[in-house]
């Protein structure tokens, strides 16, 4: 299965600010999922980034806020923007062809102040 | 309207002993329920996973019932360890537009005491 790195681990940041939290994948894979782990509630899938592609975003979850690219096979990013404390969770990065090889990263935990 | 409901939220089992978690799915199109283990500090990782055609997955200490009609599934963990502390989650898949979409239960904290 890939192998995927993730970062920062963590971060503590500012309300207001934005972080960009980076996702790289020792294999091409066509498709890349970003998840967002609240405390004590299920992983939540944020959007589905293909590359070459706009990401495809769920239901209460919108660009402006989740900004994502996916310039290569290999690589995504996900912005976190304008932050609140309301956005402190783990999001984690995922990929998966099928439904046996999903495969995630060890997630970035943020916390807003 | 969460569509995979998970208990207990947290689970204490002696070492030696049985862990049990629950699962309850309403979507009926769900086709694949795999279980996921959690570390601190980890991403999810697979554990065991069934198709709803199979009322029982053994592998090794890991067991997943199944029960078709009644929409749940749950998890078995025999002779628990130490080392199976961490944070369970079910999850059931379905196939969207061109990929598999997995829907979570919250979670169990399974916690075995030596």
């Amino acid at each position: 299965s890939a192998v995927i790195s993730q970062k920062p681990s963590r971060d503590i940041c500012q309300r207001g600010t934005s972080l960009t939290i980076q996702c790289q994948v020792d294999s091409q894979v066509t498709m890349m999922f970003w998840y967002r782990q609240q405390p004590g509630q299920s992983l939540t899938l944020i959007a589905t980034a293909n590359q070459g592609s706009e990401a495809t975003y769920e239901s209460g979850f919108v660009i402006d806020k989740f900004p994502i690219s996916r310039p290569n096979l290999t690589f995504s990013t996900l912005t976190v923007s304008n932050m609140s404390p309301e956005d402190s969770s783990i999001y984690l990065c995922s990929v998966g062809g099928t439904e046996s090889s999903y495969t995630f990263g060890s997630g970035t935990r943020l916390t807003v102040v | 309207q969460q569509q995979v409901k998970q208990s207990p939220q947290s689970l204490i089992v002696q070492k030696g002993g049985i862990s049990i978690i629950n699962c309850a799915y309403e979507n009926t199109a769900f086709d694949y329920f795999p279980w996921y283990q959690q570390f601190p500090g980890k991403g999810p990782a697979l554990l065991i996973a069934i198709r709803p055609d199979v009322s029982e997955k053994k592998e090794g200490r890991f067991t997943i019932s199944f029960n078709k009609s009644a929409k749940q599934f749950s998890l078995h963990i025999m002779d628990s360890q130490p080392g199976d502390s961490a944070t369970y989650f079910c999850a059931a898949s379905i196939k969207g537009a061109g990929s598999y979409q997995l829907t979570f239960g919250k979670g169990t904290k399974l916690s075995v005491i030596p």
